[in-house]
């Protein structure tokens, strides 16, 4: 049984250019959620993607947006990069069920030069 | 607000010993969720052990064990016969009311032989 995946595992990327990163909820699931975790931090909530609609967002400006397909994968867009945008982004599935059960994957670490 | 505090940036133990990881919170909701993560330095968050706010038990979960204090709002976890596949980072979250984690900061913990 997968568990949940994230690509790439490392992004470096020119202040300016936009990223998208990728997660593949584990088997099962159908809800994903993003966290941007600086170094030294705790995860701060991104937002969380169910029925391929964004149902809640946490305190991020538009430049980070995301998309869930039909088959529950979600991306995680951020445009118009910064320095401060260097973070390690972590993906976290779960059943809309079971909600508090989120199973994390290993997070793709973004540097932002 | 609702916040999650640990007081603990860091912390040693001897290999074997018992270690108590502090964590509080703060919340209006009645109904939230008590969560502790490990963070190994490859990043990835692995699930330890939940405390649902109705609960009347401490959670338990192998060597793990939640002191949940529900007056006092706090959410300590024990860790007992500390090994040092231990040594991480550690993070208590809280779960609320639009399902949403709330992170601490995280202790790192150091376990040594």
């Amino acid at each position: 049984d997968a568990g949940v995946t994230q690509s790439p595992t490392h992004l470096i990327k020119t202040r300016g250019q936009q990223v998208t990163l990728r997660c593949s909820p584990k088997s099962g699931h159908d809800t994903v959620s993003w966290y941007q975790q600086a170094l030294g931090q705790g995860p701060q909530f991104i937002f969380q993607y169910y029925e391929e609609e964004e149902r809640q967002r946490g305190n991020f400006p538009d430049r980070f947006s995301g998309h869930q397909f039909p088959n529950y994968s979600s991306e995680l867009n951020v445009n118009a990069l910064l320095l401060g945008d260097s973070a390690l982004y972590l993906c976290a599935s779960s059943s809309v069920i079971g909600l508090w059960e989120q199973y994390f994957g290993p997070g793709t670490r973004l540097t932002v030069t | 607000a609702q916040k999650i505090t640990q007081t603990q940036p860091g912390m040693f133990v001897q290999e074997k010993e018992a270690v108590t990881l502090d964590c509080t919170y703060d919340t209006s909701d009645p109904s939230y969720g008590l969560f502790w993560y490990k963070q190994p330095s490859s990043g990835e968050m692995i699930f330890l052990i939940y405390q649902g706010s109705y609960d009347q038990q401490n959670a338990t979960e192998g060597r793990y064990s939640l002191n949940f204090q529900k007056a006092r709002k706090s959410a300590n976890l024990v860790i007992s016969a500390s090994q040092l596949g231990d040594s991480a980072m550690y993070f208590c979250a809280m779960r609320n009311s639009n399902y949403q984690l709330i992170w601490g900061a995280g202790t790192k913990l150091i376990i040594k032989p």
